[in-house]
């Protein structure tokens, strides 16, 4: 089956644009995360949605970031007034579960860059 | 504070070896870990994981080792395949209730060499 989708795949920003980041989960799952990657790291959390619920937000780095998954599928990743620092890979995961510990389904990440 | 850390950047491992991965903790929340495999442009893929009421998960050529008292996990991939060249990652995550987010280590590359 089809795994977790996300786009574009890469973006390239001007410092002070926004931009807008999609993540189609796994069709069914209803756990979804994002989490920021940068170069020479791994991954970080950012926000945990259960269905259309964001249930923790408390890696957000600031204000400017901000997601959303208004019907429980497809989610949106926006940062406005984009800064250098903001480069890096954004992924999704999606898992079925909403207890306990389990393994989450990741995306290939889009690759953001800010010049 | 890096709550999760696997030291060696990279690891170099004759075809047919062991390869051995390793990757320490700080967080005595954490019960339950995961090993994740990365090819460049690809997300992170699962690849075995361990609970603490065990010491030991193995699946195939994968084995993780579990060592609470020590807050330190490894991997052993034997025999070693050239498609196991890749980045390796390191997860832990707390089970106590709501707790979803992994915590990942910086990553080992790993290079199978024929």
């Amino acid at each position: 089956g089809a795994g977790v989708s996300q786009s574009p795949r890469y973006k390239v920003a001007k410092r002070g644009q926004d931009v807008a980041l999609r993540c189609d989960p796994i069709s069914g799952h209803v756990s979804l995360f994002w989490y920021q990657q940068a170069l020479g790291q791994g991954p970080e959390f950012l926000t945990y949605f259960q269905n259309e619920a964001q249930l923790d937000k408390s890696g957000l780095p600031s204000d400017r970031f901000f997601a959303e998954r208004p019907e429980g599928s497809v989610s949106t990743l926006k940062i406005q007034r984009t800064q250098q620092e903001d480069s890096a890979v954004y992924l999704c995961a999606s898992s079925p579960w909403t207890s306990g510990p389990y393994e989450q389904y990741f995306g290939p990440g889009t690759r953001l860059t800010v010049t | 504070d890096q709550q999760v850390k696997q030291n060696s950047p990279s690891l170099s491992v004759q075809e047919g070896r062991i390869s051995i991965l390793n990757c320490d903790y700080t967080n005595s929340m954490f019960d339950y870990f995961l090993w994740y495999k990365k090819y460049p442009a690809e997300g992170p893929t699962f690849l075995i994981s361990i609970s603490s009421i065990k010491d030991k998960n193995e699946d195939g050529r994968f084995t993780v080792f579990l060592n609470k008292s020590a807050k330190h996990l490894s991997l052993h991939i034997v025999p070693s395949q050239p498609g196991d060249s890749a980045v390796y990652f390191c997860a832990a995550s707390p089970t106590f209730q709501g707790a979803q987010k992994l915590v990942f280590g910086q990553g080992t590359r790993l290079t199978i060499n024929p």
